[in-house]
C-alpha cells in the first residue's frame, strides 16, 4: 500500500489553465505539506496543514490554493498557470512523537 | 532564518571509492538533521537522521554525525556502488513556529561509474 499518494504523476497543460493536484496519506499523520522542486532540484516548502488547519503559508502567489477536506488529504489548486510554475510538486506527511516525514512520488507539472 | 548549505556538485566517483558530501547548517535552537536521497525519476526517501548533538545516523552503509560545535552533518560512505547514483539532500527541521517544516540544502548530484 502506498503511504503518500499523489495524482496525477505527470501533468502537461497550457498557460492560463486551472489545474489541481491531489494528495492522500494512509499513515494517520496529522500534518501534511506541499513542497516545490525547481529545475535545479532545489526544494522549498509551500504550505502545511495540521489536522485541516493551515499552519504554514510561505510567500506563494495567491494563484496557489491548498485545500484540506480532512487530515488524510491535502490538495493543491493552481489558477491561471504560468510557465514558471513548471516544476515537480511533492506532497509529504509527518506524524508526531519524532516520526519522520514520508514523501509522495511527486507530480511533474509542465506548463506550455 | 534557518538554512542548509551543501557542497557543490556534481560529484563523480568510481565504484568502491570513499564518499563525503559536506553539509553545514544555521538554525536557532536544536534542530533535527536529515539526509534524503532522490533516485532518478522518484520521490525523496529518508536515508538517515539525527535528532541531537553527537548522534550518529546510519543506513545502507551511509553515516553522518550531528556536530553542534561545527554546525555540520557530513554524509560519508566507505565504498560507493553504482546503485548509489542519485541526488542527496541535507535538511533540517526546527521546532517552535517552524511547525516541523524541512529546510533543504540545494542537493548534490552523485554519479558512480563502474
Amino acid at each position: 500500500d502506498t503511504a503518500v499518494s499523489q495524482t496525477p504523476k505527470y501533468l502537461v497543460t497550457q498557460m492560463g489553465n486551472d489545474k489541481s493536484i491531489k494528495c492522500e496519506q494512509n499513515l494517520g499523520h496529522d500534518t501534511m505539506y506541499w513542497y516545490k522542486q525547481d529545475s535545479k532540484k532545489f526544494l522549498k516548502i509551500m504550505f502545511s496543514y495540521n489536522n485541516k488547519e493551515l499552519i504554514i503559508n510561505e510567500t506563494v502567489p495567491n494563484r496557489f490554493s491548498p485545500k484540506s477536506p480532512d487530515k488524510a488529504h491535502l490538495n493543491l489548486h493552481i489558477n491561471s498557470l504560468e510557465l514558471g510554475d513548471s516544476a515537480v510538486y511533492f506532497c509529504a506527511s509527518r506524524g508526531t512523537g519524532g516520526s519522520g516525514y514520508t514523501f509522495g512520488s511527486g507530480t511533474r507539472l509542465t506548463v506550455v | 532564518g534557518n538554512s542548509v548549505t551543501q557542497m557543490e556538485g556534481p560529484v563523480t566517483l568510481s565504484e568502491e571509492a570513499f564518499l563525503t558530501i559536506n553539509c553545514t547548517y544555521t538554525a536557532t535552537g536544536y534542530p533535527s538533521l536529515f539526509w534524503y536521497v532522490q533516485y532518478p525519476g522518484e520521490g525523496l526517501q529518508l536515508l538517515l537522521k539525527a535528532t541531537k548533538a553527537d548522534d550518529k545516523g546510519s543506513n545502507k552503509g551511509f553515516e553522518a554525525t550531528y556536530r553542534k560545535e561545527t554546525t555540520s552533518f557530513h554524509l560519508e560512505k566507505g565504498s560507493v556502488q553504482v546503485s548509489d547514483s542519485a541526488v542527496y539532500f541535507c535538511a533540517l527541521s526546527a521546532g517552535g513556529t517552524s511547525y516541523g517544516k524541512l529546510t533543504f540544502g540545494q542537493g548534490t548530484i552523485l554519479t558512480v561509474h563502474p
